[in-house]
């Protein structure tokens, strides 16, 4: 099976400006979730999408929002970019499990690396 | 929320040697524990993972043990090799939200 997928893999944005990350997770994943990777702070988890709903979310401001298609594939949108959101933007995908909270593997693709300037 | 703490954050070990990661965490309803490999300029990658109804778990050279009264659990790598220098990442999850530690950088000196 192909691995996740992550688009682009590079981005430079000016402060102000919005950005769109996109994510294909690996072939009948339904859970994709986004983290967040910087060397001051870790990996920080964003959200997560099961079924085209936003299902968990971490602790980070309005400004980043996402969501899921019908396949599967995912967007992830920082609008008002700020200096600090400069990093490594993850999206990992897994199986999930439809009205459980049992956790399984989640597999991560290459990342997109954003530069806010 | 879920609190994980990992150390050490550094570790150099000898080729041949083994190597242990330890990581606390602070909400009891989790029930997953995966263990990532990040090498530089990668993705991090699962090596192994441990449910919390299970204690102990291998894979080859690699270990993870779980105390869910005291809520640790451990990484072990034994026949250390060069290609184990890396950073490596403890979870914890409940839902799904990966709640990581702050990562140990291992070092294998040949």
């Amino acid at each position: 099976k192909a691995g996740v997928t992550q688009t682009p893999r590079y981005l430079i944005k000016t402060r102000g400006q919005q950005v769109t990350l996109s994510c294909s997770p690996i072939s009948g994943h339904r859970s994709v979730s986004w983290y967040q990777q910087t060397p001051g702070q870790g990996l920080q988890f964003l959200f997560e999408y099961f079924s085209e709903t936003q299902r968990n979310k971490g602790n980070f401001p309005g400004r980043f929002s996402g969501r899921q298609f019908s396949n599967s594939r995912s967007e992830m949108n920082v609008s008002t970019l700020e200096l600090g959101d400069s990093a490594l933007y993850l999206c990992a995908s897994s199986l999930g499990l439809a009205g459980s909270t049992r956790s399984v593997g989640q597999y991560f693709g290459p990342g997109t690396r954003l530069t806010v300037t | 929320g879920e609190n994980v703490e990992q150390h050490p954050s550094t570790l150099s070990v000898q080729e041949g040697d083994s190597a242990v990661i330890k990581c606390t965490y602070s909400d009891s309803a989790s029930n997953y524990f995966p263990w990532y490999k990040q090498e530089l300029g990668k993705r991090p990658q699962l090596i192994i993972d441990i449910r919390s109804n299970v204690g102990e778990k291998k894979d080859q050279r690699i270990a993870v043990t779980l105390n869910k009264t005291a809520k640790h659990f451990s990484l072990h790598i034994t026949e250390t090799q060069p290609e184990d220098s890396a950073v490596y990442f403890c979870a914890a999850s409940g839902n799904e939200k990966l709640t990581f530690g702050t990562g140990t950088r291992l070092t294998i000196i040949p």
